[in-house]
């Protein structure tokens, strides 16, 4: 089992309309969770981060996170076809908070469609 | 503010030649991550460095070294390279450590011969 996974996509959606973007993660005991955008050709950029079950809304934005399940999701409102991207899910597995280890999942790669 | 910066941003090597790789983190961020990242898969942790200290270390061979310098900088260096060592090698800062967010710098991309 690989220790965070995401539907590699492409995932299709038109504009305008609402992606989710899934994440699983295997450790139990993972406390903080990222997403990241990144574009071809260029770097990760962080977009959220997520420490406690729930939701967080942040602009188009929300990360939801339910640990009991080892969940955590993306959800873009209104998407546009500039945030067509690669979506990566992160998790920092529990080192006692020794390290920034972040553990990344294959990413999912978002196309909105015009 | 300047973000995280590394340099160079491309590189081309053969193989068995050594490579230095440079970041330099956001400013008042003390932690320094190294990753490397493959076409098609998420970046995979190399090293981290806190306060001038390797404080965690991801299953890479020992031709990978790295170190931080006083001034938080830090230095990734491969030894020995193989053609698998082509990837985008991206550097990460933040704050502290622990759970801290982490931002990456645009990479360096690493072609070996």
């Amino acid at each position: 089992q690989k220790e965070v996974e995401q539907n590699s996509g492409p995932l299709s959606v038109p504009e305008g309309a609402i992606a989710s973007l899934n994440c699983t993660y295997s450790d139990r005991g993972s406390q903080s969770f990222f997403w990241y955008r990144q574009y071809s050709g260029k770097s990760p950029e962080l977009i959220m981060f997520i420490y406690s079950n729930g939701d967080k809304e942040d602009g188009r934005f929300t990360a939801q996170l339910n640990k009991a399940s080892q969940y955590v999701s993306l959800l873009i409102r209104d998407s546009q076809p500039s945030d067509s991207a690669t979506y990566l899910c992160a998790v920092n597995p529990p080192y006692g908070g020794a390290t920034n280890k972040l553990i990344f999942g294959t990413g999912t790669l978002l196309a909105v469609q015009p | 503010d300047a973000g995280v910066t590394q340099s160079p941003t491309h590189l081309i090597k053969t193989r068995g030649q050594h490579v230095t790789l440079r970041c330099s983190p956001i400013s008042g961020h003390k932690s320094v991550s190294w990753y490397q990242q493959v076409l098609g898969q998420g970046p995979q942790f190399i090293f981290q460095y806190y306060e001038k200290e390797e404080r965690g270390r991801g299953n890479f061979p020992d031709r990978f070294s790295a170190r931080q310098f006083p001034n938080y900088s830090s230095e990734l260096n491969v030894n020995a390279l193989l053609l698998g060592d082509s990837a985008l090698y991206l550097c990460a800062s933040s704050l502290a450590q622990g759970d801290q967010p982490q931002h990456f710098g645009d990479g360096t991309r690493l072609s070996i011969l």
